[in-house]
């Protein structure tokens, strides 16, 4: 089946303007998460969405970054204002939760091909 | 927060060799540790994962172990291959109640060449 897709795979933007950046999960699958990864770093955690519930925003690093997930399904990242430290491959990745049977729950990420953001 | 330390950052071996990568956490409520492939260009893929009732799982030449009294966990590869060469992340999460899910901290990632 289909996997994660993430449009578009590259952006390339001026400090100060706005953008928007798309990931579609798989189908079904209730958890959605966005990460950054800069250049040659590993993958720092932004929001992550599931279900219906509010989503978890302690990986935000400012007020400029939000982001939104209509009907369950599809999410927009939006950058405002954008700086040159913003710069990074921005990563979305959803996950069906699975119970583990001795309690609580283990998310396999299956991860989007990233968009790649530069701010010149 | 969750802190997840990986060691070493870059690894060279000679192809048949070994390949060991170690990480360490700091969240002892941390119960689900997966390790995934980074090829250059590309998005992140699950190689293995551990829940912290076993102590150990193998999937052909991939092995990962987990210590939960000293909060580390390790990835070991055997008889390396030239295609295994990438960049290996950890990462570490606490799953929650309900059929929840949580976001996953990573380690700094891994630089691993396999020389042929």
């Amino acid at each position: 089946g289909a996997g994660v897709s993430q449009s578009p795979s590259n952006k390339v933007t001026e400090k100060g303007k706005d953008v928007e950046l798309r990931c579609d999960p798989i189908s079904g699958h209730t958890a959605l998460y966005w990460y950054r990864q800069s250049l040659g770093q590993g993958l720092e955690f932004l929001i992550y969405f599931q279900g219906n519930s509010a989503p978890d925003k302690s990986g935000l690093p400012s007020d400029r970054f939000s982001a939104e997930r209509t009907g369950g399904s599809v999410s927009t990242l939006t950058i405002q204002r954008t700086q040159q430290e913003d710069s990074a491959v921005y990563l979305c990745a959803s996950s069906y939760p699975t119970r583990g049977g001795a309690g609580g729950s283990y998310n396999e990420q299956f991860f989007g091909p990233g968009t790649r953001l530069t701010v010149l | 927060g969750e802190n997840v330390e990986q060691h070493p950052s870059t690894l060279s071996v000679q192809e048949g060799d070994s390949a060991v990568i170690k990480c360490t956490y700091s969240d002892s409520a941390s119960n689900y540790f997966p390790w995934y492939k980074q090829e250059l260009g590309k998005r992140p893929q699950l190689i293995i994962d551990i829940r912290s009732n076993v102590g150990e799982k193998k999937d052909q030449r991939i092995a990962v172990t987990l210590n939960k009294t000293a909060k580390h966990f390790s990835l070991h590869i055997t008889e390396t291959q030239p295609e295994d060469s990438a960049v290996y992340f950890c990462a570490a999460s606490i799953g929650g109640s309900s059929g929840s899910a949580r976001q996953l901290t990573f380690g700094s990632g891994t630089q691993l060449t396999v020389l042929p």
